[in-house]
């Protein structure tokens, strides 16, 4: 079966340092991965998504990058940390390319940064 | 371009009473949509899902939605509101458009139900 693994769970991190969240999936192969943000009293927001490896989409201009080294593995990260970079960041995967299925979530990671 | 609102950023119902989570969409196109839920330190988990079949959508733990086009509405109802119901609602669009813009997701701001004992 189909599993995708999200860590850390919660991060604080300070003003100006990097980041590295990193997403792996299991179970499948050549995956759509998307970075989702869910801010405060907000909606999820799409950040990257990605069809294949080295192929990456950004969706909103920021201070977040986003890489895929391997077939099941997504990181997002970041050089510098903004307080406005807070929230609930959340990796997902869909498995076909066609078709209507809904997505498979990790368990996400809370950011704070202070 | 597509956009999701979710009427209502929170709801609170005794147990035992029907629920109604309101979510209303716009698309260029015949969406794909879905209902989330998020309970406190636990992923997304997809509650049900619209695929232009039957308009009336079941789910699962006895949640239910109704696609109307004429409305551009996808209401989440339950009749029998349970104390593990309480968590966050998402209302989720998927994109059916060609290009680039093909299986993505707009979320609604989502909805908080609380359930009163």
């Amino acid at each position: 079966s189909q599993t995708i693994h999200q860590w850390p769970a919660t991060l604080v991190q300070p003003v100006g340092s990097p980041l590295s969240l990193e997403c792996t999936v299991e179970g499948t192969s050549n995956p759509n991965l998307y970075w989702y943000r869910q801010a405060a009293g907000r909606g999820l927001q799409l950040l990257f998504y990605s069809v294949g490896i080295g192929q990456i989409s950004s969706e909103v201009p920021q201070n977040l990058s986003a890489s895929r080294p391997q077939d099941r593995q997504f990181i997002l990260s970041s050089k510098k940390l903004l307080l406005s970079d807070s929230g609930f960041y959340l990796c997902a995967w869909r498995g076909d390319r066609v078709g209507v299925s809904g997505y498979t979530f990790g368990s996400g990671t809370r950011l704070t940064v202070v | 371009a597509q956009s999701v609102t979710q009427l209502d950023s929170h709801v609170s119902v005794s147990e035992g009473t029907p629920v109604l989570l309101r979510c209303n969409y716009s698309s260029s196109y015949s969406p794909s949509l879905f209902w989330y839920v998020q309970h406190p330190n636990k992923g997304l988990q997809l509650l049900l899902k619209y695929t232009s079949a039957a308009t009336l959508v079941k789910g699962i733990n006895g949640f239910e939605a109704e696609f109307k086009k004429s409305e551009t509405s996808f209401h989440l109802t339950k009749p029998s509101a349970h104390m593990s119901d309480a968590a966050e609602y998402f209302c989720v669009v998927r994109s059916l458009a060609g290009g680039t813009s093909y299986g993505k997701l707009t979320f609604g701001q989502g909805t908080i139900l609380t359930v009163h004992p």
